[in-house]
């Protein structure tokens, strides 16, 4: 089975531009997760989607949103970049939603300038 | 609420020597466990995982951890370590709802030769 991959994998972006980062899970698994790794906070979670539905939510702005299609193919958005931002974004896939093990993407790393 | 602690940011070990990286926990409920490690400039690969039965869990590249619930511990070792292993560790607990992982703060070996 293919893995959990992960578009695109580098991205420059400058301040108050938006961005959409796209995740397609391994063959079957219907819960996306999404997490933000910086140096400075580490691994953070930022939303899980399970059957179209966000099922969870982490502790960021609104301006981070993401969403689910009907193939369980998840995007996330960040609207009004700012420098903070910049970090790399993981996409975790599992079978369902319930402390399932998840499986990770490659990233997608972001920069804001 | 759930947190996980990594003991050590940085474990330095000569190649062939043995490595444990502690990780601690605090929940008031059954958890399951993982551990991840991360590549340089790559996503998350599960190392082991426990989530019910035996105590000593065996994963990948000969790691094993062990769960001890009264210490509220579940630490990874590996008895002959490789210059491969160079990596950063990541000790992670699922919230018991839904896949919302805590990860503890990471811990980087290095094996030098």
């Amino acid at each position: 089975k293919a893995g959990v991959t992960q578009t695109p994998r580098y991205l420059i972006k400058t301040r108050g531009q938006q961005v959409t980062l796209s995740c397609s899970p391994i063959s079957g698994h219907r819960s996306v997760s999404w997490y933000q790794q910086t140096p400075g906070q580490g691994l953070q979670f930022l939303f899980e989607y399970f059957s179209e539905t966000q099922r969870n939510k982490g502790n960021f702005p609104g301006r981070f949103s993401g969403r689910q299609f009907s193939n369980s193919r998840s995007e996330m958005n960040v609207s009004t970049l700012e420098l903070g931002d910049s970090a790399l974004y993981l996409c975790a896939s599992s079978l369902s939603s319930g402390g399932e093990t998840q499986y990770f993407g490659p990233g997608t790393r972001l920069l804001v300038l | 609420a759930q947190s996980v602690t990594q003991l050590d940011s940085q474990v330095p070990v000569f190649e062939e020597a043995p490595v444990e990286l502690r990780c601690n926990y605090s929940s008031s409920v059954s958890v399951y466990l993982f551990w991840y490690v991360q590549y340089p400039n790559q996503g998350l690969q599960l190392l082991l995982k426990y989530l019910s039965g035996s105590t000593l869990v065996k994963g990948i590249n000969g790691f094993e951890a062990e769960f001890n619930k009264s210490q509220t511990s579940f630490h990874l070792r590996k008895p002959s370590v490789h210059i491969s292993d160079t990596a950063e560790y990541f000790c992670a607990v699922p919230l018991a709802a839904g896949n919302k992982l805590t990860f503890g703060g990471g811990t980087r070996v290095l094996v030098k030769p």
